[in-house]
């Protein structure tokens, strides 16, 4: 069945670094979306990306979608302590199922 | 607030006994998802419902079975629990039709503890 995995499975930074976690399909996808879970709440969505090679910003997030629309990646630009979480991508599978990534878990310190 | 409901919001049981999840999709909402988090670990996709009907299933054990109701809310079944059932399971709804994947809106979650 398809399978989407994410790295890193954490990552730990310092308030300001920047930060960026891939996300990587193993069947082509026709849109990627990604959500953010905080710590103790629930998934919430942040953005869809559609065309193959598309980049789509967020303040000081960056969203991209791989030529082949089978890898996206998202960055942060200068972590803040409220990017604390983690962050899934999830990929359309039957019906309207979405598959959802390993998650990559951000910890921002000051 | 995501307009997505679950209830209990936490529940403590032992094992060997049979608990029901609740959750209420967004107004106009026809699709439903069910999910269930262990800790630290990624969300594991249970079942989904539209309109009434199961459209898509995924890791959901034989003890567990779900339905949706008329007014589209819908029931998460857990049964014979174990200590490995222990998690936090999210109910999700979303408002795309049977073609295409469209966002998901979760609800706060249910968490399960068996003792």
């Amino acid at each position: 069945g398809q399978q989407v995995m994410q790295i890193p499975q954490y990552q730990h930074v310092q308030e300001g670094e920047d930060f960026t976690t891939y996300c990587n399909s193993s069947t082509t996808l026709s849109n990627i979306q990604w959500y953010k879970q905080r710590p103790g709440g629930h998934p919430v969505f942040l953005i869809q990306l559609v065309k193959s090679g598309e980049v789509k910003k967020q303040k000081r997030l960056t969203f991209q979608f791989g030529e082949a629309k089978k890898n996206s990646s998202l960055h942060i630009t200068a972590t803040q302590t409220t990017d604390v979480g983690t962050y899934f991508c999830a990929g359309p599978g039957t019906a309207s199922k979405l598959t959802f990534g390993t998650g990559t878990r951000l910890q921002v310190t000051l | 607030d995501s307009g997505v409901t679950q209830t209990p919001k936490h529940l403590i049981t032992a094992t060997g006994q049979r608990v029901t999840l609740r959750c209420s999709p967004r107004s106009g909402d026809l699709s439903v998802y069910w999910y269930q988090q262990s800790l630290d670990q990624g969300l594991q996709f249970l079942i989904q419902y539209y309109n009434g009907e199961e459209r898509a299933k995924g890791n959901i054990l034989e003890r567990f079975s779900a339905q949706q109701f008329p007014d589209l809310h819908s029931e998460l079944n857990l049964s014979s629990l174990e200590l490995g059932d222990s998690a936090l399971y999210f109910c999700a709804s979303s408002g795309q039709g049977l073609a295409g994947a469209n966002e998901q809106f979760f609800g706060p979650g249910t968490r399960l503890t068996v003792l």
